[in-house]
């Protein structure tokens, strides 16, 4: 079975802390995603990345930033934390890029930002 | 651009009654299609989806066919569990391979 997993279930953090959100997939997967989910507006995507040390801008990424040095483990950054990026973060990995192919996702990290 | 609408929930049914999730979208050409669910405390995990116009998705008595005519992709039970009580995502995989979901349904069945 293919496991996603994040770091922390649940973070509360400071306003204007720097915040580090972890998730390592043990699938060998090419694609990781990041989203966030708020209630009323479903998953929005963050950022992507296609493949180790490359990186796309999804349709929210301001205030955040992504790294991803080895091929199983994709990091999302928060520079500065704000209180609106108070949400439930969600990542998922997918092996590639054809029309049925699953995303899996990892269990989430609630984050409150103070 | 690619969109996906569901209808807002809650929807609240008593156990043993069909369940409708309506799902339509928007989208240039035809889409893959997908239904996620997210249990209590828990990630999506994938429930069904379908890669083409007239194919059915089914998995654990939940159906979904792929409409081209109506655009929509409707989930269906014909008998639910209070153990279905969750939250269903609809989604469609865009022509660049980025999943876009709809806002999501929450289905509670009571006993």
């Amino acid at each position: 079975d293919v496991k996603v997993t994040q770091s922390s279930r649940y973070l509360v953090k400071r306003t204007g802390e720097k915040v580090f959100l972890e998730c390592v997939q043990d699938m060998d997967h090419e694609n990781m995603f990041w989203y966030r989910q708020d209630p009323g507006l479903g998953l929005r995507l963050i950022y992507f990345s296609y493949d180790v040390k490359m990186k796309e801008k999804g349709d929210i990424p301001e205030g955040y930033s992504v790294s991803r040095e080895k091929k199983e483990r994709f990091s999302l950054i928060l520079e500065s934390a704000s209180t609106n990026q108070t949400s439930m973060y969600l990542c998922a990995s997918r092996t590639g890029t054809g029309p049925s192919e699953t995303q899996y996702f990892g269990p989430g990290t609630r984050l409150l930002v103070l | 651009g690619n969109s996906v609408t569901q209808m807002e929930g809650p929807v609240t049914l008593s156990e043993e009654a069909f369940l409708t999730i309506n799902c339509t979208y928007t989208a240039t050409g035809y889409p893959s299609l997908f239904w996620y669910v997210q249990y209590p405390g828990e990630g999506l995990q994938l429930l069904l989806k379908a890669t083409k116009a007239d194919d059915k998705g089914s998995n654990k008595g939940f159906e979904a066919t792929y409409r081209k005519e109506t655009t929509s992709f409707h989930l269906e039970k014909g008998s639910v569990q209070v153990s279905d009580s969750a939250v269903y995502f609809c989604a469609l995989l865009s022509s660049s391979y980025k999943l876009i979901f709809g806002s999501g349904t929450r289905l509670l069945v009571r006993p």
